[in-house]
């Protein structure tokens, strides 16, 4: 079974509002990363949160990590159709396993 | 500088062959991991090659086994082929085989067993 679970499986949203993702994960972990995919391509890294951090920013990104709670949530600011992909968190071990949920779609219509 | 590169892109096999793909990882990794992605999933963890030895290892048979050269990069290589070995096969690379950098990804190859 997978280590880290993205929920919702799927968002649609107009341009411009934001998005919500959130993921929750069963043992501990060294550090939790988030990707996105685009459809037939390869994932591509946004942001790598610490155990010991609480939140972290990038550009229009904000991720947070409740390590009491084992979750995690990826928030997109003023959401644009680029953002358009699916988006995974992947749990990171001590000894450097990344396990990868099954992602949630986000859809935004222009 | 060039990302991570997968060779093929697609390929098409038939059941019990046996299929070997490529990865050349980014310029100054010396991590190499492959995952498994069924459509609609994520990547599943199939092994990580650092110093190329095996140095972890998902879930996966014996089937699935690879190899890490002098130069960092890896071939995957699945025998005795199924109809569900049918995914997109991902290559990423990374700076240290501890988990904390990012992993970097190729483009995949897509693998269709008939």
């Amino acid at each position: 079974s997978q280590q880290g679970e993205e929920d919702p499986q799927a968002l649609s949203i107009q341009e411009g509002e934001n998005a919500t993702m959130n993921c929750s994960y069963k043992t501990s972990i060294n550090n939790l990363q988030w990707y996105r995919q685009n459809s037939g391509r390869g994932l591509v890294h946004l942001i790598l949160i610490r155990s010991n951090e609480r939140e972290k920013h990038s550009g229009r990104l904000r991720v947070t990590l409740d390590t009491s709670k084992k979750s995690s949530s990826l928030l997109i600011t003023a959401s644009r159709a680029a953002d358009t992909a699916s988006y995974f968190c992947a749990t990171v071990t001590n000894a450097g396993k990344s396990t990868f949920g099954d992602g949630t779609t986000l859809t935004v219509k222009p | 500088d060039a990302g991570v590169t997968q060779s093929p892109t697609h390929l098409i096999k038939t059941r019990g062959q046996q299929v070997t793909l490529r990865c050349s990882p980014k310029s100054g990794h010396d991590t190499v991991s492959w995952y498994q992605q069924a459509l609609g999933q994520g990547p599943q963890f199939i092994f990580q090659y650092y110093e190329e030895e095996e140095r972890q290892r998902g879930n996966f048979p014996d089937r699935f086994s690879g190899h890490q050269f002098p130069n960092y990069s890896s071939e995957l290589n699945v025998n005795a082929l199924l109809l569900g070995d049918s995914a997109l096969y991902l290559c990423a690379s990374s700076l240290s085989w501890t988990g904390n950098q990012p992993q970097h990804f190729g483009d995949g190859t897509r693998l269709s067993i008939l």
